[in-house]
């Protein structure tokens, strides 16, 4: 089945941008959708088909994919924003077609 | 705004089988895809599976064989049913809903409920 590789950890100062990728092969061919998780909470929608973001989702965060390698950007990183944060493909030619990201954990320092 | 529900026991032993039902709140279970998603302790998501209202599934390869997700749309509820469990079931367990395609995201998840196996 598809494969999705997270970085485990990223760590960033409040303020400043957070990026997070997701490499998989050809993995600009799919569409990207990505996950924010904290601690005892259910997973939250950020952003899905790569660039678009739900109703009450800050613009701090966009997405992007291209490649092999698709990126969660957070501008403007604030404490709240820490959480696991999971990339998530649907790959169509494959039987288990959702596939989700080890996931990463963002601190913020 | 959808919302979901698990409820089921939170303890099933060893070669038993876990069974979950997830209530929809606020919308028809009606023209939508309906999917289990899992987490072990401190591990990431995994994909069960998930059914159309209509009573069409796609299982996780991995599980195909012990899982079974079933519909009522009478009540509102879909119901997921694992046999065999051992202790690597031992996760959270959420509902979700990806809408009307089944390759969406997921928009709506359940709070979760944790499933311990153990004797």
């Amino acid at each position: 089945s598809y494969v999705l590789t997270q970085p485990p950890s990223v760590s960033v100062a409040p303020g400043k941008t957070a990026r997070i990728t997701c490499g998989g092969n050809n993995i600009g061919s799919k569409s990207v959708h990505w996950y924010q998780q904290k601690p005892g909470q259910a997973p939250v929608l950020v952003i899905y088909y790569d660039s678009d973001r739900p109703s009450g989702i800050p613009e701090r965060f966009s997405g992007s994919n291209s490649g092999n390698t698709a990126t969660l950007t957070i501008s403007r990183v604030e404490a709240g924003d820490e959480a696991d944060y999971y990339c998530q493909v649907w790959d169509s030619s494959s039987d288990h077609p959702r596939v989700f990201g080890g996931g990463t954990k963002l601190t913020v320092l | 705004q959808v919302q979901l529900q698990e409820s089921g026991p939170g303890l099933v032993k060893p070669s038993e089988t876990l069974s979950l039902t997830c209530t929809v709140s606020g919308g028809s279970i009606s023209s939508y895809y309906w999917s289990w998603i899992r987490q072990p302790p401190g591990k990431g998501l995994e994909w069960i599976g998930y059914i159309y209202y209509s009573g069409s599934t796609n299982y996780n390869p991995s599980l195909k064989s012990r899982v079974t997700i079933s519909v009522d749309t009478s009540k509102n509820q879909f119901s997921l049913k694992l046999s065999s469990v051992t202790a690597a079931d031992t996760a959270v367990y959420y509902c979700a809903t990806t809408g009307i395609a089944a390759a969406g995201p997921i928009q709506h998840w359940g709070q979760g409920t944790l499933v311990t196996v153990s004797s």
